[in-house]
């Protein structure tokens, strides 16, 4: 198994670009999220995922998009990308819907600066 | 609202002393509790988890952590600090529904020889 898998690595984009943020996992869990992580901040929840079709925002939503349109995929849009959007950037999956029963599995985490 | 609060930024040790990272909780239910480690420039992986089983949790690498509820705390151990071990170091509590984690600040760990 690959695991959790994202692309790029890194990306700069100017302000005002969109672009989409790759997440995929090949361990066929249900629930998939997208963190960001800031200095000194911690990482925190943009968007989560607990099946196909189904998506939900976290503490930090503006600005971004996403869709589950497989169980395996789960893209982050940046629609019209800002410099506060500058961050690190970590999908990260678990087999279910968790009660903290599950370990959440994180990706290696794609650097975006915005110019 | 649940929230966890690392008390130090930055711990130092020297090499072959202990380690003690120190993370109080806030939550109005029994949380799910999760130390995570992140080397430079890596992903995070899971050191150890509490979730209302024994109180004392050991996880990988020589670490255990303690939940104290009366303290609501859950403070990382390790008796001997390898060179290794320097990271940033993040206590997390889950949300009650379990669709999030609650992330503090971090703690970063240097290590000296």
């Amino acid at each position: 198994n690959a695991g959790v898998t994202q692309t790029p690595k890194f990306q700069v984009l100017k302000t005002g670009q969109s672009m989409t943020l790759q997440c995929a996992q090949d361990m066929n869990h249900e629930y998939m999220s997208w963190y960001r992580q800031d200095p000194g901040m911690g990482l925190r929840l943009i968007h989560y995922s607990v099946g196909a079709g189904i998506t939900d925002q976290g503490e930090v939503p503006n600005g971004y998009n996403v869709s589950r349109s497989t169980t395996e995929d789960f893209p982050l849009r940046l629609l019209s990308a800002a410099p506060s959007q500058t961050s690190v950037y970590f999908c990260a999956s678990s087999p279910r819907l968790w009660e903290g029963l599950y370990e959440q599995y994180f990706g290696p985490g794609t650097r975006l600066t915005v110019t | 609202a649940q929230s966890v609060t690392q008390l130090d930024s930055h711990v130092s040790v020297s090499e072959g002393t202990p380690v003690l990272l120190r993370c109080n909780y806030s939550s109005s239910y029994s949380p799910s509790l999760f130390w995570y480690v992140q080397h430079p420039n890596k992903g995070l992986q899971l050191l150890l988890k509490y979730t209302s089983a024994a109180t004392l949790v050991k996880g990988i690498n020589g670490f255990e952590a303690e939940f104290k509820k009366s303290e609501t705390s859950f403070h990382l151990t390790k008796p001997s600090a390898h060179m290794s071990d320097a990271a940033e170091y993040f206590c997390v509590v889950s949300n009650q529904a379990g669709t999030a984690l609650i992330f503090g600040k971090g703690t970063t760990l240097s290590v000296s020889s």
